[in-house]
C-alpha cells in the first residue's frame, strides 16, 4: 500500500519567514494530494489540494509544488502569521479506485511573532 | 464548519466496555471515512462506505466494527475497549470514491478516554 513520510516533524520560524514542508510517497498510482492543518483539540482543515495532472497550485500565501518523478510534494507558507501555527499534514490518495487517504506524520509548525 | 456532525464529543468509559461512535456526513456525500488518531500514530484510516457498503479497510481492528445506514449516517462500533484505544475518532466524508471528486471533509471527532 501507499506510504508517505513527511519532514521535518518541527519547524520554527520567526513571523515573516516562509516555511516549507516535505512529503514523500511511495505509490506511483497516486493522483491526489490534499494538505490539511489541525489546530490543538480541532478537526483537520483542508487548505490545498494538488492534482497529479498539475505541478504547482497558489492560494495567496499557500502554495503547493509536485514532482511525480521523485515522487514527493511540498507546501510552501510565505510571510507566516502566528495564526499559521498547527500541525500540518500531507496526504497521498491511491489509484486503487477508492478514495482513501494515506497521511504523513505531520509538522508541527511554530510561529513566533 | 466543514457540514459533518459527530456525536457525541466526548466520551469516557472503562475498559472491557463497548462503544458507538455516530458520524453524519456532508449533505449530498456519499462516503464516509473513520481515522483514528494518537498522539504518537497521526491519522491512522480504519474504515470506508460508500452508499451503505463497506469500500476499503485500513488498520482496524476486529474488535472494531462500523455501518452506514440508508440514511448515509455512520456508526464505528468499539468493544473490549483497551487503555490504547484512548485516541480521537475523526469521520470524514467525500462526494464519490473515486476519481476528481474525492476531497474529504472531517467532522469536530469524538475523544474516547478510556480508564
Amino acid at each position: 500500500g501507499e506510504n508517505v513520510e513527511q519532514h521535518p516533524s518541527t519547524l520554527s520560524v520567526q513571523e515573516g519567514d516562509s516555511a516549507v514542508i516535505k512529503c514523500t510517497y511511495s505509490d506511483s498510482a497516486s493522483n491526489y494530494f490534499p494538505w490539511y492543518k489541525q489546530e490543538l483539540g480541532k478537526r483537520p482543515q483542508l487548505i490545498i489540494d494538488i492534482r497529479s495532472n498539475v505541478g504547482e497550485k497558489k492560494d495567496q500565501r499557500i502554495a503547493v509544488t509536485l514532482n511525480k518523478t521523485a515522487k514527493h510534494f511540498s507546501l510552501h507558507i510565505t510571510e507566516t502569521q502566528p495564526e499559521d501555527s498547527a500541525v500540518y499534514f500531507c496526504a497521498a490518495s491511491g489509484n486503487s479506485g477508492y478514495s482513501t487517504l494515506t497521511f504523513g506524520k505531520g509538522t508541527m509548525l511554530l510561529v513566533s511573532p | 464548519d466543514s457540514g459533518v456532525t459527530q456525536t457525541p464529543k466526548h466520551l469516557i468509559t472503562a475498559t472491557g466496555q463497548r462503544v458507538t461512535l455516530r458520524c453524519s456526513p456532508r449533505s449530498g456525500d456519499l462516503s464516509v471515512y473513520w481515522y483514528q488518531q494518537s498522539l504518537d500514530q497521526g491519522l491512522q484510516f480504519l474504515i470506508q462506505y460508500y452508499n451503505g457498503e463497506e469500500r476499503a479497510k485500513g488498520n482496524i481492528l476486529e474488535r472494531f466494527s462500523a455501518q452506514q445506514f440508508p440514511d448515509l449516517h455512520s456508526e464505528l462500533n468499539l468493544s473490549s475497549l483497551e487503555l490504547g484505544d484512548s485516541a480521537l475518532y475523526f469521520c470524514a466524508s467525500s462526494v464519490a470514491t473515486s476519481g476528481s471528486l474525492v476531497t474529504q471533509y472531517f467532522g469536530p471527532g469524538t475523544r474516547l478516554t478510556v480508564l
